[in-house]
């Protein structure tokens, strides 16, 4: 089946300006993540979704990134007045949110977006 | 929050040879440690992942072993071959701060070069 997908692959974009990254993440997944990866670096975590609500958004830098899942599956990561040290791989992943003993919750991740700002 | 630390950055051997790398962690609450596998301009990919319950698990060439008590964990790859040249990073999760999901922290990756 599909992967998680996300939309653009590449971003230039200039300081300032506003931005919107998209993931599409597997279909039936509950949870879904944003993570922020720079280079030479480990991702680092943004939010979590679980559903349509943003269930923890403590990663989030400011208040210039937002995002949101309307319907429980898309989500759209907005950053607004773009700044150079915004720019990087930005991450989407998604899982199953089963309970119970032995659970793992797999997270998948997509190709990424690369943010350049210049 | 978590904290992990992972070592060493780079790492090259032999074909045929051993790797292993070492993550530490901060919170004794973490229970669940994936590695992942990121070739470049790919995304990772889960290889081998372990919960708190247990102290080792092998699948193949790759195991992970645990040690509860001194916070860390580490990734075996026997047999290296070309292919599992890589940037492999450790991660590490505590479910209290986001129920059942796993909100991962990851550790800074370490460069692995398999040298035919």
């Amino acid at each position: 089946g599909a992967g998680v997908s996300q939309t653009p692959s590449n971003k230039v974009t200039e300081k300032g300006k506003y931005v919107e990254l998209r993931c599409d993440p597997i279909s039936g997944h509950t949870a879904l993540y944003w993570y922020r990866q720079s280079l030479g670096q480990g991702p680092e975590f943004l939010i979590y979704f679980q559903g349509t609500g943003a269930a923890d958004d403590s990663g989030l830098p400011n208040d210039r990134f937002f995002a949101v899942r309307p319907e429980g599956s898309v989500s759209t990561l907005k950053i607004q007045r773009t700044e150079r040290g915004d720019s990087a791989v930005y991450l989407c992943a998604s899982s199953l949110t089963l309970t119970g003993a032995g659970t793992n919750n797999e997270q998948f991740f997509g190709p990424g977006t690369r943010l350049t700002v210049l | 929050g978590e904290n992990v630390e992972q070592h060493p950055s780079t790492l090259s051997v032999q074909e045929g040879d051993s790797a292993v790398i070492k993550c530490t962690y901060s919170d004794s609450a973490s229970n669940y440690f994936p590695w992942y596998k990121q070739e470049l301009g790919k995304r990772p990919q889960l290889i081998i992942d372990i919960r708190s319950n247990v102290g080792e698990k092998k699948d193949q060439r790759i195991a992970v072993t645990l040690n509860k008590t001194a916070k860390h964990f580490s990734l075996h790859i026997t047999e290296t071959q070309p292919e599992d040249s890589a940037v492999y990073f450790c991660a590490a999760s505590n479910p209290l701060n986001s129920g059942s999901a796993r909100q991962l922290t990851f550790g800074s990756g370490t460069q692995l070069t398999v040298l035919p």
